[in-house]
């Protein structure tokens, strides 16, 4: 079974500092992980994904995330926090096998505090 | 080009009453899925229409929930008996199903917000 565990509930940073945000994942087979943004009142909003080709992604806003298959991690990274970037980020991985639905399963979700 | 839209947006009701959410997927995309979010929580999948397939029911908590789509556009979720614990957002994404191609991105509506009191 597919399954994603954010690391971290809540994470709080000065502006202008590095954001890290941890994702570990489980599944069987080749995953494809993503991570989401979601502000408040606002939608959900797709940052990035692997799909099994560049292990690092680049996403929008700066945001980036190297998948590490030996660790099992797909960590959220970005050189320097904005205060737009307070929001609440998921971690998702999708079922990925032949003839399955391509379902999204989601992590908790990290709440991203940042501090002025 | 105009996004997933989901109606209402916002669905108070009282507790053993039947609410109908709609949503409208991105025009082309074959894929549709429903997901619920509760307070605090990340996203449960629900179900899932892929073309004139049979859908994915794996996700529904209840034969309370039922959802249709009429061929590959608008698509209700239908919650009957409503009960307190279906207190939640829930969201509707839509997507291209590629044949041979994994992980097609899921563009998501903006949700719908159903309290039960």
């Amino acid at each position: 079974a597919q399954s994603v565990t954010q690391l971290d509930s809540h994470v709080s940073v000065s502006e202008g500092t590095p954001v890290l945000l941890r994702c570990n994942y489980s599944s069987s087979y080749s995953p494809s992980l993503f991570w989401y943004v979601q502000h408040p009142n606002k939608g959900l909003q797709l940052l990035l994904k692997y799909t099994s080709a560049a292990t690092l992604v680049k996403g929008i806003n700066g945001f980036e995330a190297e998948f590490k298959k030996s660790e099992t991690s797909f960590h959220l990274t970005k050189p320097s926090a904005h205060m737009s970037d307070a929001a609440e980020y998921f971690c998702v991985v999708t079922v990925n096998y032949g003839g399955a639905t391509n379902k999204l399963i989601f992590g908790t979700g990290t709440l991203l505090a940042v501090q002025p | 080009g105009a996004g997933v839209s989901q109606s209402p947006s916002n669905k108070v009701t009282e507790k053993g009453k039947d609410v109908e959410l709609r949503c409208d997927p991105i025009s082309g995309h074959t894929a549709l899925y429903w997901y619920r979010q509760r307070l605090g929580q990340g996203l449960e999948f629900l179900i899932y229409f892929q073309g004139n397939s049979a859908p994915d029911k794996s996700g529904l908590p209840s034969d309370r929930f039922s959802a249709e789509r009429t061929g590959e556009s608008v698509s209700t979720l239908t919650i009957q008996r409503t009960q307190q614990e279906d207190s939640a957002v829930y969201l509707c994404a839509s997507s291209l199903v590629r044949s041979g191609v994994w992980g097609d991105t899921q563009y998501f509506g903006p949700g719908t917000r159903l309290t039960v009191l």
